[in-house]
């Protein structure tokens, strides 16, 4: 079956580290995957978007990776803020022939000052 | 910057109730989603629709479920005949255009408690 694994376990950093979060998918051939940022009791919110023909994606203190054959895609946040502290959701498009994005359960990052 | 408005952004109904959730999709855009978080659990897709119609749905998209874009604006989801299961957050979202990466605007949800 198709499965869209990110950790359950909440991530604790504390101030000024990287943070990365993993996203990891079994059957799927996804055309693209998204980084979405999702605080509590509110919609996620876009970060990031990389194709399945792109290596990695930078936008300011973010950066995505994305290895096809590993079925792996990591995001990193570098110098964090507790600002940064949210819920971060993988989504992919293309299961099925479909684009509409699927979304992982996310993992919770905890930046502490 | 655009938003998508959704209303209400709470409700609680009596199980069996019709609801009906609003949401107001960016203006320019074209695609529109709905689709609904449990407590605890991952975002899953319910329906999209585009032109007018709907152009995919998920399996949980059942005949309880239907919407519509009845005027320039709005974007609606009903369920007919509400049950404890249907509780959970409701999120509209919308995309600009068709470019293959679907990249969605979300609101800020509904929250649907069913009792």
């Amino acid at each position: 079956s198709q499965k869209i694994e990110q950790n359950s376990e909440a991530l604790n950093i504390q101030e000024g580290k990287t943070a990365t979060l993993t996203c990891n998918y079994t059957n799927y051939s996804p055309a693209y995957l998204q980084w979405y940022r999702q605080d509590p009791g509110r919609g996620p919110v876009f970060l990031l978007l990389i194709r399945e023909n792109e290596k990695e994606k930078r936008k300011e203190r973010l950066k995505v990776t994305f290895d096809t054959t590993l079925k792996q895609s990591l995001f990193h946040i570098t110098a964090s803020q507790p600002a940064d502290s949210a819920t971060y959701l993988c989504a992919l498009g293309r299961t099925g022939g479909s684009y509409i994005p699927t979304f992982g359960r996310g993992t919770s990052l905890i930046v502490h000052p | 910057e655009p938003e998508v408005t959704q209303t209400p952004s709470h409700q609680v109904t009596q199980m069996g109730q019709e609801v009906i959730l609003r949401c107001v999709p960016i203006s320019n855009h074209l695609y529109f989603y709905w689709y609904r978080q449990i407590l605890g659990q991952k975002v899953e897709f319910l329906v999209s629709f585009y032109n007018n119609e709907i152009s995919e749905k998920s399996e949980i998209f059942d005949d309880q479920f239907s919407v519509e874009r009845p005027d320039g604006s709005n974007f609606t989801l009903k369920i007919r005949s509400t049950k404890l299961e249907d509780s959970a957050m409701y999120f509209c979202a919308s995309q600009l255009g068709g470019s293959g990466a679907n990249v969605l605007t979300f609101g800020a949800g509904s929250r649907l408690t069913v009792l």
